[in-house]
């Protein structure tokens, strides 16, 4: 039982060109909704979140797009550097006595010099 | 301010043998959680501590893994007997709110 699925394992991108990373959730009830970001060796990090009740959040490079009747988000990063090269993983957490988070099984972006 | 700390490393064992993973969390943060990732697959939920208790462990193979948090801070997470199939990355993270702050992760290798 997927709840959050990230359907395209790999995306190669230009630098400077945008890249567009899509995940779909199966879940009504999911409270937030975030990213997180993964280099080799190194445990995920934290890149950026959106609430719910929201449909769009910007952070420098970076914005989250919320499509709730579509139950489908998406990360932009523009322009795209290559150090953005990475593992980016979709996450939806839902708040029962604690927050439950369910990871996607990620992303591997490759951008180009 | 310090982030997640993890320990060992990197861990080679043989089938049927027990390994243990330390985890030490960022200061005041009240959730702490267990996840095992195996390549090419997201983080998997193993455990999740709210404080001392246990908030969801419905994941954890409980014949042979365990874990413990101690005084609310520290944790340890524990596989007796380890399986080949237990060959992943075990990652803690903590939380104060939805966002998680993870450590590098344990890569566990079971010959």
């Amino acid at each position: 039982d997927q709840q959050v699925k990230q359907n395209s394992p790999s995306l190669s991108v230009q630098e400077g060109r945008i890249s567009i990373l899509n995940c779909d959730y199966t879940n009504s009830m999911f409270d937030y909704f975030l990213w997180y970001k993964k280099y080799p060796a190194e445990g995920p990090t934290f890149l950026i979140s959106i609430s719910s009740i929201k449909d769009k959040n910007e952070d420098g490079r970076f914005t989250v797009f919320l499509n709730k009747s579509a139950k489908h988000l998406s990360l932009h990063i523009v322009p795209s550097q290559p150090g953005d090269s990475a593992v980016y993983f979709c996450a939806a957490t839902s708040y029962t006595g604690g927050f439950k988070t369910i990871f996607g099984a990620g992303t591997r972006l490759f951008v180009k010099a | 301010e310090a982030g997640v700390a993890q320990s060992p490393r990197y861990k080679i064992i043989e089938k049927r043998q027990s390994v243990a993973f330390w985890c030490n969390p960022i200061s005041g943060h009240a959730t702490l959680y267990w996840y095992q990732q195996i390549l090419g697959q997201g983080p998997k939920l193993l455990i999740q501590f709210q404080n001392n208790g246990v908030v969801d462990d419905s994941q954890l193979p409980k014949d042979r893994f365990s874990a413990e948090r101690l005084k609310g801070v520290d944790s340890t997470l524990k596989i007796q007997p380890a399986k080949l199939e237990d060959s992943a990355v075990y990652l803690c993270a903590s939380s104060s709110v939805h966002e998680q702050y993870f450590g590098p992760g344990t890569r566990l290798t079971v010959t």
